[in-house]
């Protein structure tokens, strides 16, 4: 079972970009790079996912680098209402589709 | 807009009772998901599902069972209810091989 590690908890403060790194030390060949955002009582929510260089859609920047041992997430110009929790994981497109969602990273916005 | 639903947003229940968590998804999705989220744990999956009647232990298995008797339908299954499973239960769904995981809102369960 794919496991990542990012860090627990960061904190920002209104309008700056937020940077989230992911390690990604046992990534499969097959697999895809996804990131979720979840609310407070609420169900995880798709934000973006990639399998290498960069990827951009209205919400946000994925990093993925040559070698796939990390990506990063990129938040621009965040706002109070995007505080919330933020995983990465590892999708394999083979067909398992046993997802693994570790702690995530809490992003604390500051005003 | 598609969805997924979970038949109740707040549910307590006794320790010993059986328990259903009902979940429906309108998109036609063959995978569908059961996990568990408690503080400081993150999600762990409990059961899934790749097709009708067709079901997988996740990682956490023990003390639930399911049911998938129709595609767009998923239960989630507590025999004995205890108090450990006091959690918050997230449904999700998808196509197979697509990344794309759609969440219901989740049930909160006490079990007292």
């Amino acid at each position: 079972l794919a496991k990542t590690t990012q860090p627990i908890s960061m904190d920002s403060y209104e309008g700056q970009e937020v940077n989230i790194t992911c390690s990604h030390n046992n990534i499969a060949t097959n697999d895809y790079i996804t990131w979720y955002q979840q609310f407070p009582s609420q169900g995880p929510r798709f934000i973006i996912q990639g399998y290498k260089t960069k990827v951009t859609n209205e919400v946000a920047s994925l990093f993925i680098p040559a070698d796939r041992k990390s990506s990063t997430l990129s938040l621009p110009r965040v706002s109070l209402s995007d505080t919330a929790v933020y995983y990465c994981l590892e999708i394999d497109q083979t067909g398992a589709n046993n997802l693994f969602f570790g702690t995530g990273t809490r992003l604390t916005v500051i005003p | 807009d598609v969805k997924v639903t979970q038949s109740s947003r707040y549910l307590v229940k006794r320790t010993g009772e059986k328990v259903f968590l009902e979940c429906v998804q309108d998109m036609d999705h063959e995978n569908m998901f059961w996990y568990r989220q408690d503080p400081g744990l993150g999600l762990r999956l409990i059961y899934f599902s790749y097709d009708v009647k067709m079901k997988e232990k996740g990682d956490i298995p023990e003390g639930y069972s399911v049911s998938r008797e129709k595609k767009e339908r998923f239960s989630l299954i507590l025999e004995s209810a205890s108090t450990n499973q006091t959690s918050m239960y997230l449904c999700a769904s998808n196509f197979r091989g697509n990344y794309g995981y759609t969440f219901g809102s989740g049930t909160r369960l006490t079990v007292v």
